[in-house]
């Protein structure tokens, strides 16, 4: 069974940093590409970042760039987001997903469950 | 600019049938599109994919009673014999180069 486990969400305030990840299980996670994607409280999806299934490609929001990182260990079957000089816009659940890989397209296939992120003073 | 736009909100009777439209903007009218489903309080799950000569690919577990099609720029979703636990947030995605895009996502209301 294909899991994604999202933990590292926390209260922090405007300028500081975290380190969010997901546990990947049930797969093989080197062959796939992966996904960060938040929800602003009472918001829609909105995509954050993407890594390549070796980590050599990244692709960022106009949002973020500048002051997030995604990576990935793949002896580790993890996926990080290191998000630093967080703002109040910040705020929202961050959630890891899994792209394709037997279809053609980038649609993701698998969700976490989230991570809950808040920045206040 | 890649771009998905949907209806904010929808509604429809307990055991009907919905459809729900996801637009690509111009210039973009060949680009597949995936369907996300979002329960209250839960993450997204993946429906299907939905190309654009209305063939499609259901995720895991998806039951019948969800189909997509495609006509030009927009794809659809429906979903036939609606169910109370239909009553979610779905979102559309879509791809293209370095970017991933969402719309806004439709509030479906079962009554």
């Amino acid at each position: 069974e294909v899991q994604l486990v999202e933990s590292g969400g926390d209260l922090v305030q405007p300028g500081g940093s975290l380190r969010l990840s997901c546990a990947a299980s049930g797969f093989t996670f080197s062959t796939y590409e992966m996904n960060w994607v938040r929800q602003a409280p009472g918001k829609g999806l909105e995509w954050v970042s993407y890594i390549s299934g070796s980590g050599s490609t990244k692709f960022y929001a106009d949002s973020v760039k500048g002051r997030f990182a995604i990576s990935r260990d793949n002896a580790k079957n993890s996926l990080y987001l290191q998000i630093n000089s967080l703002r109040a816009e910040d705020t929202a659940v961050y959630y890891c997903a899994r792209v394709n890989y037997y279809d053609s397209g980038d649609q993701f296939d698998y969700w976490g469950q989230g991570t809950l992120v808040t920045v206040s003073a | 600019q890649l771009l998905l736009t949907q209806s904010p909100s929808a509604s429809a009777s307990l055991g009907a049938s919905v459809k729900l439209t996801c637009t690509l903007s111009s210039g973009h009218s060949n680009y597949a599109i995936a369907w996300h489903q979002q329960q209250p309080e839960k993450g997204p799950r993946f429906l299907m994919k939905v190309n654009s000569d209305g063939s499609h690919s259901k995720g895991d577990g998806i039951p019948d009673r969800f189909s997509g099609s495609s006509s030009g720029a927009e794809r659809y979703l429906t979903i036939s014999s609606l169910q109370s636990d239909d009553e979610a947030d779905y979102y559309c995605q879509t791809w293209g180069g370095g970017i991933r895009v969402f719309g806004g996502g439709t509030k479906l209301t079962v009554l």
